[in-house]
């Protein structure tokens, strides 16, 4: 079964740094995709950025961006510039290649920015 | 208009008691799904189905019942309520046109008493 992990549990930034947040994953397929979706305190999952496992340029969002290393089974995320408005639940997913796969998700990793 | 619609957004009953959560996406996408999301926020995949067929049931107990009555709609009924059954309760569904990611409702918060 695949597996998502993010083990930082918390993680906080001064605004307008840069943070990145980690998240590594298991799975014994080799095409897939993985995402980072945002929950802010509204409760709304928005999706930040996605990452198809067959492309090795990582994938890039405005201010956010991604490590993709596939053989290391990694993929990270980074905010630069950090906002007020980033702060929120951040969730590493990842999802088999499918049109009905479910996304499986981590357990996520809270993210403070200081003024 | 909101994609994927889910009410009520809160829910406050009593243990014991029956209640229902419905959803629904204007997107046209093929498959929909429940996702739980516990106190300590992790996200757990519930119920999916494809074009109103049941594809996923992640050992949730008999008391949940999903209905699809069409591809558009995915509705959650749980009997007989349990303390335990206090989370917030997501829609979401995806489609061949949502580039392989999931679109979530706004999701329901359920707190049994």
């Amino acid at each position: 079964a695949q597996t998502v992990t993010q083990s930082q549990p918390e993680m906080s930034v001064q605004e307008a740094e840069t943070v990145t947040l980690s998240c590594t994953y298991d799975t014994s397929e080799s095409d897939y995709y993985l995402f980072w979706y945002k929950q802010p305190p509204s409760r709304q999952m928005i999706l930040v950025i996605r990452q198809e496992a067959y492309k090795q340029q990582n994938a890039t969002e405005n201010r956010f961006s991604v490590n993709f290393q596939k053989a290391a089974k990694s993929f990270s995320l980074k905010i630069s510039d950090s906002q007020l408005g980033d702060a929120a639940m951040y969730f590493c997913a990842y999802r088999r290649q499918g049109g009905s796969e479910k996304l499986v998700f981590g357990k996520g990793t809270k993210l403070t920015v200081n003024p | 208009d909101t994609a994927v619609s889910q009410t009520p957004k809160y829910l406050v009953t009593q243990m014991g008691n029956d209640k229902s959560i419905k959803c629904e996406q204007n997107l046209g996408h093929d498959t929909m799904y429940w996702y739980k999301q516990d106190s300590k926020k992790f996200l757990k995949i519930m119920f999916s189905y494809n074009n109103k067929e049941l594809i996923i049931n992640e050992t949730v107990p008999n008391r949940f019942s999903p209905k699809s009555p069409d591809k558009a709609h995915l509705n959650l009924h749980i009997n007989s309520l349990e303390l335990g059954d206090s989370a917030v309760y997501f829609c979401a569904s995806s489609g061949p046109t949502s580039n392989e990611k999931l679109f979530f409702g706004s999701g329901t918060q359920l707190s049994v008493l």
